[in-house]
């Protein structure tokens, strides 16, 4: 069984500059989690999707914002990117009756 | 009352030794408690979880131990290898939350 996958592996953008990030979950999971792991911060929970709605958001600005589409699949946007977006984003996925999440290898951004 | 400390930040351990990392959590209606592995430049992989109708878990060289009353949970690493040599996350979670609240992690090193 495939494993939660994440594209690009490596981003380097430039301060005010936008991102995409993707994810295609576990098949079989109708949930997507976001998470940023910043330098020394942990895991900080960015935003949740299942079934295609956006369900909650962490403490973070309007600049970060997603999607998922019918596929499951999702995708992160992070507009006018600071220099502290810099981080490994994470996406895993799940079914949220069952609480278990399975997360992606991440995609490191850095903003200069 | 969703905060989850873990304690302690760093831990050295020899070879056969047995690792032992703690982590409290605040909120009661929590019920789900994993333990997640992460080695540089990975996404955390799933280790281990408890449930509160149990007071201990154990799998291969791995256990958590739950204590309800006092809110705390640990995991014991037994016979410590330094293939465990790696940065590990307390979470906690429940029904009807949207998502884990991860503790700041441990880096662990297994010295051979």
């Amino acid at each position: 069984e495939a494993g939660v996958t994440q594209s690009p592996t490596h981003l380097i953008k430039t301060r005010g500059q936008q991102v995409t990030l993707r994810c295609s979950p576990i098949s079989g999971h109708t949930s997507v989690y976001w998470y940023q792991q910043a330098l020394g911060l942990g895991l900080q929970f960015l935003l949740w999707y299942d079934e295609g709605e956006e369900r909650n958001r962490g403490n973070f600005p309007p600049r970060f914002s997603g999607r998922q589409f019918p596929n499951y699949s999702s995708e992160l946007n992070v507009n006018a990117l600071e220099l502290e977006d810099s981080a490994l984003y994470l996406c895993a996925s799940g079914q949220p009756e069952r609480m278990e999440q399975y997360f992606g290898p991440g995609t490191r951004l850095t903003v200069t | 009352q969703q905060q989850v400390k873990q304690s302690p930040q760093s831990l050295i351990v020899q070879k056969g030794g047995i690792s032992i990392i703690n982590c409290a959590y605040e909120n009661t209606a929590f019920d789900y408690f994993p333990w997640y592995q992460q080695f540089p430049g990975k996404g955390p992989a799933l280790l281990i979880a408890i449930r509160p109708d149990v007071s201990e878990k154990k799998e291969g060289r791995f256990t958590i131990s739950f204590n309800k009353s006092a809110k705390q949970f640990s995991l014991h690493i037994m016979d410590s290898q330094p293939g465990d040599s790696a940065t590990y996350f307390c979470a906690a979670g429940g029904y009807g939350y949207s998502t884990l609240t991860f503790g700041k992690g441990t880096m662990l090193l297994v010295s051979p």
